[in-house]
């Protein structure tokens, strides 16, 4: 079969750093995408790695490991913004038909 | 702005009923999809399509069907609805390329099947 595995819930401080890893085990692959979803609202996009190494946007980084079927998500200087769920998703051959994990709930404190 | 628009924020249907969920886009995107959400298995995909009068199987079809006479509206229908097909329903859009183009999420229709 195939799977994502990523953390269910994460809770850090404001102006922390927290990484949300995403392990996946899929029947090809082409990239890895990270959606952001606050409470009610759409799932809006992050960031994509296709090739090994770290893509940074801003406070948001993402890391890809293709011999390790491996990537995160680094949300740096947390802000209370940050509070949501956060998807990883592969994309198994080009055209954007993606499979999502289950999503990590990010919930940041004052 | 990309503005994917799905007709309804809630429904409450009963089981049996034939149901219909519409989405919209105005960016003149070739690729559309329709996923389900539920808590903890993230987003399943249950239909796509990649241009007008095309269709293809998701992960979960059994249930679905859609239909796509223009290029800016996916439609998603429930045959003979039932009440594990209440969930949160979301069309998203792309522009087709290589790879790793960004979709774009409506807002949800949460369907409630009674």
């Amino acid at each position: 079969g195939q799977s994502l595995e990523q953390p269910s819930e994460v809770t850090a401080v404001e102006g922390a750093i927290v990484q949300i890893n995403c392990t996946y085990q899929t029947s090809g692959f082409y990239g890895l995408s990270w959606y952001q979803q606050h409470d009610g609202g759409a799932p809006t996009f992050l960031s994509y790695n296709a090739l090994d190494g770290l893509e940074e946007t801003g406070r948001f980084s993402s890391f890809l490991s293709r011999s390790d079927s491996y990537g995160y998500l680094l949300l740096q200087e947390l802000q209370m913004k940050d509070s949501a769920s956060y998807f990883c998703a592969v994309e198994k051959a080009a055209g954007n038909k993606l499979t999502f994990g289950g999503g990590t709930r990010v919930l940041v404190k004052p | 702005d990309v503005k994917v628009t799905q007709s309804s924020r809630y429904l409450v249907k009963r089981t049996g009923e034939k149901v219909f969920l519409e989405c919209v886009q105005d960016m003149d995107h070739e690729n559309m999809f329709w996923y389900r959400q539920d808590p903890g298995l993230g987003l399943r995909l249950i239909y796509f399509s990649y241009d007008v009068k095309m269709k293809e199987k998701g992960d979960i079809p059994e249930g679905y069907s859609v239909s796509r006479e223009k290029k800016e509206r996916f439609s998603l229908i429930l045959e003979s609805a039932s009440t594990n097909q209440t969930s949160m329903y979301l069309c998203a859009s792309s522009s087709p390329g290589g790879g790793g183009e960004k979709l774009f999420f409506g807002s949800g229709t949460q369907l409630s099947v009674l």
